[in-house]
């Protein structure tokens, strides 16, 4: 599967501060899709960004892409206590049949 | 509003036992999923629906089972759980028109078996 692998698996910084987690996948894309989950709750869908885009921003949410690395990242700018959550992102693949494929997730913990 | 439900949100039973979670959303999502959350290995999906009928396994469905007889249901069924299956599972459901949309997940459901 084209499991996407988030980097780092856990961050904490303090509040105000940028955080930035970054997530590589394996095969091609249709696009690439960043989850927050606050713990044991549902996921929340944060921001979709296709293969024909390069950058998305929405609020403090930046994504970047770079589909010949395979690679992309969340920046999250003047980070608050509240964005202390799990983040995941989540490929979807090329085939209109391919489900979402998640990874394992980052960590984030913002210190106040 | 525009939601995905899951029930129940806790469930604790005996191995053996016969248990349905069910699922529901009011978006008129043909796309319906089904996943496993453990500490470790992220979130795996168990099965998923493209539409009314149309039922496929996803990475992880050895003991379990679905069906999606409406567009808006798509119940999770655990014919003899087993304590491997203690998990923490959600449900989502995604218009597949245009694929430019995320998911929707439901609150969860953690189930112990014991």
């Amino acid at each position: 599967s084209q499991q996407g692998e988030e980097d780092p698996q856990a961050l904490s910084i303090q509040e105000g501060e940028n955080a930035t987690m970054n997530c590589s996948y394996k095969t091609s894309i249709n696009n690439l899709q960043w989850y927050r989950q606050n713990s044991g709750r549902g996921l929340v869908h944060l921001i979709l960004i296709r293969s024909n885009e390069r950058e998305k921003h929405s609020g403090r949410l930046r994504v970047t892409l770079d589909t010949s690395k395979k690679s992309s990242s969340l920046l999250i700018t003047a980070s608050r206590a509240a964005d202390t959550a799990s983040y995941f992102c989540a490929t979807d693949g090329l085939s209109g049949n391919t489900p979402l494929v998640f990874g394992k997730g980052t960590r984030l913990s913002v210190i106040a | 509003e525009a939601q995905v439900t899951q029930n129940p949100r806790y469930l604790i039973t005996v191995t053996g036992k016969k248990l349905t979670v069910t699922c529901s959303q009011n978006m008129n999502h043909e796309y319906m999923s089904w996943y496993r959350q453990d500490p470790g290995l992220g979130l795996r999906q168990i099965y998923y629906s493209m539409n009314v009928e149309v039922t496929d396994k996803g990475d992880v469905p050895e003991g379990y089972k679905v069906s999606r007889k409406e567009k808006r249901n798509f119940p999770l069924i655990l014919e003899s759980p087993s304590p491997n299956q203690t998990s923490l599972y959600f449900c989502a459901s995604s218009s597949t028109g245009t694929r430019n949309y995320g998911y929707t997940f439901g609150s969860g459901t953690r189930l112990t078996v014991v």
